[in-house]
């Protein structure tokens, strides 16, 4: 069954604290992605990355950072997070040209 | 740029009632188009996708969609609802033979009533 895990469920940080939010998936994936979920707003693409160390930019990428060191590993990282930072952050992989995105539980994030 | 409207924020329909949930989209050609489901506390899951061809697509748990070309319409259909289709569906397009980035819309949070 394919699989794509996130660090944590629940998170809860101070403003100005560095974050870091991982994901893994085992299914070999070229493509990962990193969206925020907020109410009224659906899902919003921050980065998304299509090899190991590439990255590009997605809608709102202002405030955030990613690394993709490994195949099945991408990170998402808050350099200082701020309370408008709080959101559900979700995290998906996606074979090349399948277009069929797989998704992790998310991780609900809030900022204090 | 490409954009998808789903008008409806929050419908709620009686178990065993049929369901349509609206999806429109805005794209300088025929994009790939899906249906996503969320259920409380999880992920996305896909529903549902269109690509080419037969304009009446099935997905899993009894869902189907029609692609409407002349409206840029992708409406989810289920002709009866169970309590467990509770949940928030996201429609969403991609462009085609492109880098299987998805756009989304708002989504539509579904509420089943005994």
């Amino acid at each position: 069954d394919v699989k794509v895990t996130q660090s944590s469920r629940y998170l809860v940080k101070r403003t100005g604290e560095k974050v870091f939010l991982e994901c893994v998936q085992d299914m070999d994936h070229e493509n990962m992605f990193w969206y925020r979920q907020d109410p009224g707003l659906g899902l919003r693409l921050i980065y998304f990355s299509y090899d190991v160390k590439m990255k590009e930019k997605g809608d709102i990428p202002e405030g955030y950072s990613v690394s993709r060191e490994k195949k099945e590993r991408f990170s998402l990282i808050l350099e200082s997070a701020s309370t408008n930072q709080t959101s559900m952050y979700l995290c998906a992989s996606v074979g090349l040209m399948t277009y069929e995105q797989y998704f992790g539980p998310g991780t609900r994030l809030t900022v204090t | 740029a490409q954009s998808v409207t789903q008008p409806d924020i929050h419908i709620t329909v009686s178990e065993g009632a049929s369901l349509e949930l609206r999806c429109n989209y805005s794209y300088g050609a025929t994009p790939y188009l899906f249906w996503y489901v969320q259920s409380p506390g999880q992920g996305l899951q896909l529903l549902l996708k269109y690509f080419s061809g037969d304009t009446l697509v099935q997905g899993i748990k009894g869902f189907e969609a029609e692609f409407k070309r002349s409206q840029s319409s992708f409406n989810l259909r289920k002709p009866s609802v169970h309590w467990s289709d509770a949940a928030e569906y996201f429609c969403a397009v991609a462009r085609p033979l492109g880098n299987e980035k998805l756009t989304f819309g708002t989504g539509t949070r579904l509420t089943i009533i005994p």
